[in-house]
């Protein structure tokens, strides 16, 4: 079974609009991490975003903020004001304890396109 | 340089070559590691090191040999790769502990094996 699941493989939005990109994940770890890079046409992996799942308040970093929803275990990232530079891949991504280091499992990834 | 660098960004190689990538991280980690990520597919842990110590090999084939010499190298030794290993390999480091939020990810080499 995956562990990270992003149902939307592609997402068109027009600028300056608020998107949601979805992300569902399944872990019986009760301490884990979530987190959601974007990865222009450059191909490096960019931070945007971090929940932990001991955290009180939904995460926002600037224009991304995360909807954190424990009982349902989805951890959706929304994005306001959409711009151009916005147009990339996005992965949802888990980290659970695990001794040999913070390794991450990631989803299949959502397109973003951003419409002028 | 800042950050996680990898060389070289594009490698075409055929299938009885030996070639290396290299990466390299100026952020003070301990742990690095190499991800591939192939068309249509999520990224896949390929290895892990932590100190210098391969702490995780995640079912790779033996035409992958990781090499970590010190915790600021990495590379990723290829040998009669396959068509299919053709893929986009990310490097990424994090803090080994403390609160080690998030991997840095360097830009990758794109790699196609003819």
């Amino acid at each position: 079974a995956q562990k990270i699941t992003q149902t939307q493989p592609g997402m068109f939005v027009q600028e300056k609009e608020a998107v949601t990109l979805d992300c569902t994940y399944d872990t019986s770890d009760p301490s884990y991490g979530l987190f959601w890079y974007k990865q222009p046409s450059s191909g490096e992996m960019i931070f945007l975003i971090y929940q932990g799942s001991y955290d009180q308040q939904n995460a926002t970093e600037g224009r991304y903020s995360l909807n954190f929803q424990k009982a349902r275990k989805s951890a959706n990232l929304v994005i306001s004001a959409s711009q151009l530079g916005d147009s990339a891949m996005y992965f949802c991504a888990m980290r659970e304890p695990n001794n040999a280091g913070n390794m991450l499992t990631f989803g299949g990834g959502t397109r973003l396109m951003v419409k002028p | 340089e800042t950050g996680v660098t990898q060389t070289p960004r594009h490698l075409v190689m055929g299938m009885t070559n030996k070639k290396s990538l290299k990466c390299e991280q100026h952020l003070g980690h301990n742990a690095m590691y190499w991800y591939k990520q192939s068309a249509k597919k999520p990224l896949e842990l390929m290895f892990v090191y932590n100190f210098k110590e391969q702490t995780e090999n995640n079912s790779v084939p033996s035409r992958f040999s990781p090499e970590c010499p010190n915790s600021s190298h990495l590379f990723l030794h290829l040998h009669t790769l396959q068509p299919e290993d053709s893929a986009l390999y990310l490097c990424a480091s994090s803090p080994r502990d403390g609160r080690a939020h998030e991997q840095f990810f360097g830009p990758g080499t794109r790699l196609t094996v003819l």
